[in-house]
């Protein structure tokens, strides 16, 4: 089983709409969450951390479940600036081997079109 | 936030060259640096992490005789493929990540490595 799966998409959405991605994660001690967001043939940039009570920015709510260890993203009122790759990763284990390593998922393409 | 740079952003190679491509952390003094690799349509795979002054420490199936990393300084990390194959064309970025930035991570723009 991956570290961190991810919905394969790709969403095409009209302008307006609203999108939800979705990612589960295998280890239960990872202690940070986050939502990148991937331009193409660009680094990824930070869009959100994740936090356990869930924290809203704009129109980009972020949801952390980790009894089901999954995380999700919701995009309302898509704008067609929107349109890129995004990616959830994880942050393991304060202390671990994996401390301060970035785990990512496979990322999920999302288009809106007018 | 901070500034990461690469350089260089896109090199074109031939088989059996090395290629050294530097990652810089710009405004802040990076403990840690991280090395990724991304092929086409697929996701970020770290190839290793370096702390400055020690020996990076390599993921499974990344070969450490092939992917040199060096971090001599709190703000250079270098990573060189050794005698580049066209399998080894991808696009390579380092993020950074120190005290002074919360560590959190902070990626540099990419280098495209296109070995003939």
């Amino acid at each position: 089983r991956k570290e961190v799966e991810q919905d394969p998409g790709p969403f095409n959405v009209p302008e307006g709409a609203t999108v939800a991605f979705n990612c589960t994660y295998s280890n239960s001690a990872s202690q940070s969450f986050f939502w990148y967001r991937q331009d193409c043939r660009k680094e990824p940039k930070l869009l959100m951390s994740v936090y356990s009570s869930g924290n809203e920015d704009g129109r980009f709510t972020a949801q952390l479940n980790r009894a089901s260890q999954y995380i999700s993203l919701l995009i309302r009122d898509s704008k067609l600036s929107d349109s890129a790759t995004y990616l959830c990763a994880v942050k393991g284990q304060t202390g671990g081997t994996s401390y301060g390593k970035l785990t990512f998922g496979q990322g999920t393409i999302l288009t809106v079109h007018p | 936030g901070a500034v990461v740079s690469q350089h260089p952003s896109r090199v074109i190679c031939k088989s059996g060259t090395s290629v050294k491509i530097e990652c810089r952390s710009l405004d802040f003094q990076a403990t840690t640096m991280f090395w990724y690799r991304q092929f086409p349509k697929k996701s970020l795979m770290l190839m290793a992490t370096s702390n400055e002054g020690s020996k990076a420490t390599y993921e499974q199936g990344v070969e450490k005789d092939k992917f040199l990393i060096n971090h001599a300084s709190l703000t250079l990390s270098t990573l060189t493929v050794t005698s580049a194959h066209p399998e080894d064309s991808s696009f390579y970025i380092c993020s950074a990540s120190g005290w002074t930035s919360n560590n959190e991570q902070f990626f540099g723009p990419g280098t495209r490595l296109t070995v003939l």
